[in-house]
């Protein structure tokens, strides 16, 4: 089945410490995002990719890193210079063959700092 | 810059009541309008959609209609579940920013038995 996988489910880390989130796609999609949700507000654009090797900075995106060298495959890197890390995190992506520009989620990675 | 409001929540129900969630939008131009759904503990799930005025989205039971005169996107179903207990996203996307969303707070909605 086509879709979207992130993985971790859940994952924590010691404060201080950079940290990689995966995000893989199999829906041969162009655009990529990564989004980062708190409790109670929406969801914040942090990177986003259109192409492969390619990327763009989203709302929210001092404290974060991405690569996009595979079309597959956006990690999202949380370093050290992100002040509040802890926060659910959720990939996305679309084809910019649909015309709706539909956007397809993954799970999501819960991480905790501590 | 484009915004989405959504009606503050929590919203509690009990089984077969009727739902209405409030969105309304600012944007210029003729967005595409969304709503999505979060279960607990997972990612978002495209519930419906709308490209222009007038429009109306449906899925599940669910309803909304683009009202461009209001700027609103509401959502509302006839007779809710309790598995239709989670958060609702609005969502809007202009027509030149590409495939960039730009999403509401979200409605947690509470369907009790």
């Amino acid at each position: 089945d086509g879709g979207i996988t992130q993985s971790p489910k859940y994952l924590f880390r010691k404060e201080g410490q950079n940290v990689t989130l995966s995000c893989e796609q199999n829906l041969n999609h162009d655009a990529m995002y990564w989004y980062r949700q708190d409790p109670g507000q929406g969801l914040r654009l942090i990177y986003y990719s259109q192409i492969v090797n390619d990327f763009q900075k989203g709302d929210i995106a001092e404290g974060y890193s991405v690569s996009r060298e595979k079309k597959e495959s956006f990690p999202l890197t949380v370093t050290s210079a992100q002040k509040n890390p802890t926060a659910f995190y959720l990939c996305a992506s679309t084809s910019d063959r649909s015309s709706y520009n539909e956007q397809f989620f993954g799970p999501g990675t819960r991480l905790t700092v501590l | 810059g484009d915004s989405v409001t959504q009606m503050e929540g929590p919203v509690t129900l009990s089984e077969e009541a009727f739902l209405t969630i409030n969105c309304t939008y600012t944007a210029t131009g003729y967005p595409s309008l969304f709503w999505y759904v979060q279960y607990p503990g997972e990612g978002l799930q495209l519930l419906l959609k709308a490209t222009k005025a007038d429009d109306k989205g449906s899925n599940k039971g669910f309803e909304a209609t683009y009202r461009k005169e209001t700027t609103s996107f509401h959502l509302e179903k006839g007779s809710v579940q309790v598995s239709d207990s989670a958060v609702y996203f609005c969502a809007l996307r202009r027509e030149t920013s590409g495939s960039r969303l730009t999403f509401g707070e979200g409605t947690q909605l509470t369907v009790n038995p």
